[in-house]
């Protein structure tokens, strides 16, 4: 356990439906980050929140809609997606300001059928 | 912005020897270097880390290396066992003090198998 929670582990879903991925961290961070991970882009930067705001949206398609209620939430609401969209999702959380690492939950694999 | 390139992308060592997976990053402000290692099933996990006030670390049998005036830091493993076997991405940042955040740059990952 890394002290970032990621729930569910696996999900399959229709292209109509809608769905949400939940991350939760336990480890006093003020940052937190969506990434994708497949095998053309093995660490897809998508989405980073410092401080509850969004501070980055790497170009990501409207059909994925980021949620970060407070420093210790972040979800992922997922609506009408392609297949192509099947991936590993990542969430990680770190400290804005200086360098540090981040801590990755073990991800959610979304299969779009 | 930061560009991180990795290679090589796949290495198989017997065990026993050593592996070493290089880096190059261009953006010279850059001063922080994670390496971490994702198992199957599993996400990425930091296992060592350098900033560019040092030119080596090491833990145990992981050491890495930078060379910040060629800009190229490596990871280095001895003694490899099997259990060393996963994917390896090297990362770089900048300094940041404002809320714009800790921004990691990846690369595109080593696939490490260790044969017994």
């Amino acid at each position: 356990e890394t002290g970032v929670t990621q729930t569910p582990r696996h999900l399959v879903m229709g292209m109509t439906n809608k769905k949400s991925l939940k991350c939760e961290q336990h480890l006093g961070h003020n940052a937190m980050y969506w990434y994708k991970q497949s095998a053309k882009k093995p660490l897809e930067l998508m989405f980073v929140y410092n401080f509850k705001e969004q501070t980055e949206n790497n170009s990501v398609p409207s059909r994925f809609s980021p949620e970060c209620p407070n420093s210790s939430h972040l979800f992922l609401h997922l609506h009408t997606l392609q297949p192509e969209d099947s991936a590993l999702y990542l969430c990680a959380s770190g400290n804005s300001g200086g360098n540090y690492g981040y801590t990755f939950g073990s991800g959610t694999r979304l299969t779009v059928v | 912005g930061e560009n991180v390139e990795q290679h090589p992308s796949t290495l198989s060592v017997q065990e026993g020897d050593s592996a070493v997976i290089k880096c190059t990053y261009s953006d010279s402000a850059s001063n922080y270097f994670p390496w971490y290692k994702q198992e199957l099933g599993k996400g990425p996990q930091l296992i060592i880390d350098i900033r560019s006030n040092v030119g080596e670390k090491k833990d145990q049998r992981i050491a890495v290396t930078l060379n910040k005036t060629a800009k190229h830091f490596s990871l280095h493993i001895t003694e490899t066992q099997p259990e060393d076997s996963a994917v390896y991405f090297c990362a770089a940042s900048r300094s940041s003090y404002n809320n714009a955040g800790n921004m990691l740059t990846f690369g595109g990952g080593t696939r490490l198998m260790v044969k017994p």
